[in-house]
Order: structure tokens, then sequence, then C-alpha cells
């Protein structure tokens, strides 16, 4: 069974520095998405960013960009100049990218606190 | 506008009674999901719905149960069986293929009394 480990309950950050949150998974499969989601205090969650699995390069969206390494099994986000708005907790997940697979399995979080 | 909603806000549950949670989207989506959200546990999967009249356990599905006789709604009924029911719950849906992001419903917490 596939699974997605954050090992990072909490994270701090100073205003306008430079964040990265960790994701691991595991699965067998060569052909997935991965996802980064943001929940802010309002509870909503909101996609931050997605990567193909088969796309090596690395996906960006502003101030934030991923580190995928496919042989590793790993997907990190990194936040660029930190914002108070960026204060959230952050969820990665994964989902199958077969055909009628409709599972998305999150991690536990990671809680990113943004410093002024 | 399109999108998910789900009521309602905040619900109080009675012991020993079932309580159902609403979900209604416009979005046009095949795929439906409840997920349970606990603090320091993540988001998990209660059930999913791939196609109307038809749905699967996700890994929490004891003490709940689902029905999906619409496109655009999938209720979540917590029965009495389930014996810790409070937590924040969570719709979402999908188109349904290839690598579309989840779209998801503002929540509901219930509490129990």
């Amino acid at each position: 069974a596939q699974t997605v480990t954050q090992s990072q309950p909490e994270m701090s950050v100073q205003e306008a520095e430079t964040v990265t949150l960790s994701c691991t998974y595991d699965t067998s499969e060569s052909d997935y998405y991965l996802f980064w989601y943001k929940q802010p205090p309002s509870r909503q969650m909101i996609l931050v960013i997605r990567q193909e699995a088969y796309k090596q390069q690395n996906a960006t969206e502003n101030r934030f960009s991923v580190n995928f390494q496919k042989a590793a099994k790993s997907f990190s986000l990194k936040i660029s100049d930190s914002q108070l708005g960026d204060a959230a907790m952050y969820f990665c997940a994964y989902r199958r990218a077969t055909s009628g697979t409709y599972k998305y399995i999150f991690g536990t979080g990671t809680r990113l606190k943004v410093l002024a | 506008d399109g999108g998910i909603t789900q009521s309602p806000k905040y619900l109080f549950r009675k012991e020993g009674q079932n309580v159902t949670l609403s979900c209604e989207q416009n979005l046009n989506h095949d795929a439906m999901y409840w997920y349970r959200q606990d603090p320091g546990q993540g988001l998990r999967l209660i059930y999913y719905s791939q196609i109307v009249n038809d749905f699967q356990k996700g890994d929490i599905a004891e003490g709940y149960s689902v029905s999906r006789e619409k496109k655009e709604s999938f209720p979540l009924t917590v029965t009495s069986a389930q014996k810790n029911p409070t937590a924040f719950y969570l719709c979402a849906s999908s188109p349904g293929t290839g690598r579309e992001k989840l779209f998801f419903g503002s929540g509901t917490q219930l509490s129990v009394l």
C-alpha cells in the first residue's frame, strides 16, 4: 500500500527567508501524481503545487517550488521569500496515475509558522 | 460559481445518535470523497465514490455510511457505532481522470455532547 510521510510536525521561518518542507512516499508504481496542499486557519484546503512523476522538471508556482527526487521517493516543497500569509498546515499527497484509480493519500502535515 | 458545499459548518451529536453530513457539488465531477481530519493525523479517507450508485471503503470506514444516489450529492452518516466521532470532516471531489487536483468543501466540525 502507498504511504506518505511528513517527518516535520512543525517548522518556523523568518519573514522573507526560505524554508523547505519534506515529504517522502512509498510506492511500487512508476506513474503517479504528487501534490502539496495548504490549509490556513480557515481550514479551507488550497492546492499549492502538483508534480507528475513522468516529468523530470521540477514544478514551480511563483514563490513555491518542489524538489522531486523520484529514485529517492522524495518530494520537498520550497517556499521562497516567506510571507505572513504562508503560515498554515501543509499536506503532501499522492495519487496513482493508473486509469480508474481515484484514491488520494495524504501525509500527516507540517505546521509552518512565519515569524515577523 | 461552481464548488462544493458542506453543511452544517458545526454539528453536535448526542450519545447513540446518528448524524448526517451533507456534501453537494455543482462541478459535474464524477468522483467524490470523505476525509476525516484529527490533530496530528492528517487527512484519512473514510469513503469515496467514483460513479453514481457505487462507492468504496477507505481506510477508516467503520462506523460510517454513505450513499451516492445523485452525481452531485454524497452524504456521510456518522452512526452510533463510531465511538470517537469528534473530528473535522472534509468532502472533496475530482473529475475522476488524469492529473487533476481535489476540490474541497469548507468542512464540518463534528463534536460529541
